[in-house]
């Protein structure tokens, strides 16, 4: 079965800072994606941040990064710089190429501090 | 290009009655996907059809049946709804490619049962 964790269900970082958010997945595939998943109030789900297993550089988007690491089968998102539209509920999820099932993990909320 | 599209919006069911949930996606995607968010949790695959003519059960599929109608359509069905179904309601669709894959979600159902 593939699980997803989330462990911090809640995290608080101050305006500017940098916030890490951890996720990590249990799978036997070696071919996958991993996707970060932002959803503020309106409940709208945004793509932050994606990242094929098959690539060893983490990627990078603005001020957003992932530290990626297949064997541990961990998933981390890094905001940096971090700003009051960043509040909102994260969620990370892999995406496997066989069987195409996409699960989500807990969430974690992020509050953004003035 | 409206892209994942669900109605209604809104529905209020009395116990035991019945209703489909309708979810399209103009995006030539393969896989789709229904999920149930309750009050401040996360994401919770309910069914969901890896391509057409395919489905397969999530991780809280009881009470709930689904249909993939054709490669644009799918559909959830509540035969007989409880108010343990009261939640909102997400179909969302992708296609596993070899670069920029992503998912997509409709704006979501707001079902109570009373």
């Amino acid at each position: 079965a593939q699980t997803v964790t989330q462990s911090q269900p809640e995290m608080s970082v101050q305006e500017a800072e940098t916030v890490t958010l951890s996720c990590t997945y249990d799978t036997s595939e070696s071919d996958y994606y991993l996707f970060w998943y932002k959803q503020p109030p309106s409940r709208q789900m945004i793509l932050v941040i994606r990242q094929e297993a098959y690539k060893q550089q983490n990627a990078t988007e603005n001020r957003f990064s992932v530290n990626f690491q297949k064997a541990a089968k961990s998933f981390s998102l890094k905001i940096s710089d971090s700003q009051l539209g960043d509040a909102a509920m994260y969620f990370c999820a892999p995406f496997m190429e066989y069987g195409n099932k996409l699960v989500f993990g807990a969430g974690t909320i992020l509050r953004v501090k003035s | 290009n409206a892209g994942v599209t669900q109605t209604p919006k809104f529905q209020v069911l009395k116990t035991g009655q019945s209703m489909t949930l309708q979810c399209a996606q103009d995006m030539n995607h393969n896989s789709m996907y229904w999920y149930r968010q309750d009050p401040g949790m996360g994401l919770r695959l309910i069914y969901y059809s890896a391509s057409e003519g395919t489905t397969d059960k999530g991780e809280v599929p009881n009470g709930y049946n689904v249909s993939r109608l054709n490669k644009r359509e799918f559909s959830l069905r509540l035969e007989s709804a409880a108010p343990s179904q009261t939640s909102v309601y997400f179909c969302a669709s992708t296609t596993f490619i070899t670069v920029n894959t992503e998912a997509f979600f409709g704006q979501g159902t707001r079902l109570t049962v009373v």
